[in-house]
């Protein structure tokens, strides 16, 4: 029933590893997101993409990466991770050209690189 | 571009109470704008949402919203504070055409309920 899902919740990982976050909307969606909630609760957009355009917010380090084998999912990659990526990843998903539509949400995925 | 400011980190309410969340917007064209709220180790929930047809919203829980483009605000009220609205609250905007471009967040209201 859950419209917008990602796995896992909680990541541990150590300095270096590469690690992917799934995502996965059941709404029919065409544009999905990443955000980034730091540990002052600041939420800043990392990606956008649908079927024709991906958005990359120009602060992004490129170690990430969205991957999107179809219109329903969309994975964060994440390569040679640092301690500063600690932070709560979360996806989101809207209906395309509906700038009057909200976002949804999911429950998000606390990453801790020790 | 788009952006938003709440005014005050965290406010502090006693239960029964009147909230009172500040939210202003600039936006370069006519905004959308959004109240989300973020419990504990959650994720974000829509409060509720402008999008032109009437400048009073009601959203879930109890809460409303008023737009005012003279004071480019949209701040969040709820008549009756209640324990159970102790949360994170985010303002957020989203302008008119702007595509797959999402929403732009304020730095976020921590509301704490005093019994």
């Amino acid at each position: 029933d859950t419209a917008v899902s990602q796995t896992p919740k909680y990541l541990v990982t150590q300095m270096g590893n590469d690690k992917s976050i799934k995502c996965e909307q059941n709404l029919g969606h065409d544009t999905m997101y990443w955000y980034k909630q730091d540990s002052k609760k600041f939420l800043k957009i990392m990606f956008s993409y649908n079927n024709k355009e991906l958005i990359i917010n120009e602060t992004v380090p490129n170690r990430f990466s969205p991957k999107s084998p179809d219109k329903a999912h969309l994975n964060l990659h994440i390569n040679s991770l640092e301690l500063g990526d600690s932070a709560v990843y979360f996806c989101a998903s809207s209906p395309l050209g509906q700038s009057n539509s909200p976002l949804h949400f999911g429950n998000g995925t606390r990453l801790t690189v020790t | 571009a788009q952006s938003v400011t709440q005014l005050g980190s965290h406010v502090s309410v006693s239960e029964g109470a009147l909230v009172l969340l500040r939210c202003n917007y600039s936006s370069s064209v006519p905004p959308y704008l959004f109240w989300y709220v973020q419990y504990p180790n959650q994720g974000l929930q829509l409060l509720l949402k402008y999008t032109s047809a009437a400048t009073l919203v009601k959203g879930i829980n109890g809460f409303e919203a008023e737009f005012k483009k003279s004071e480019t605000s949209f701040h969040l009220t709820k008549p009756s504070a209640h324990m159970s609205d102790a949360a994170e609250y985010f303002c957020a905007v989203r302008e008119a055409g702007g595509g797959a471009d999402g929403l732009t967040f304020g730095k976020g209201t921590h509301l704490i309920i005093q019994p």
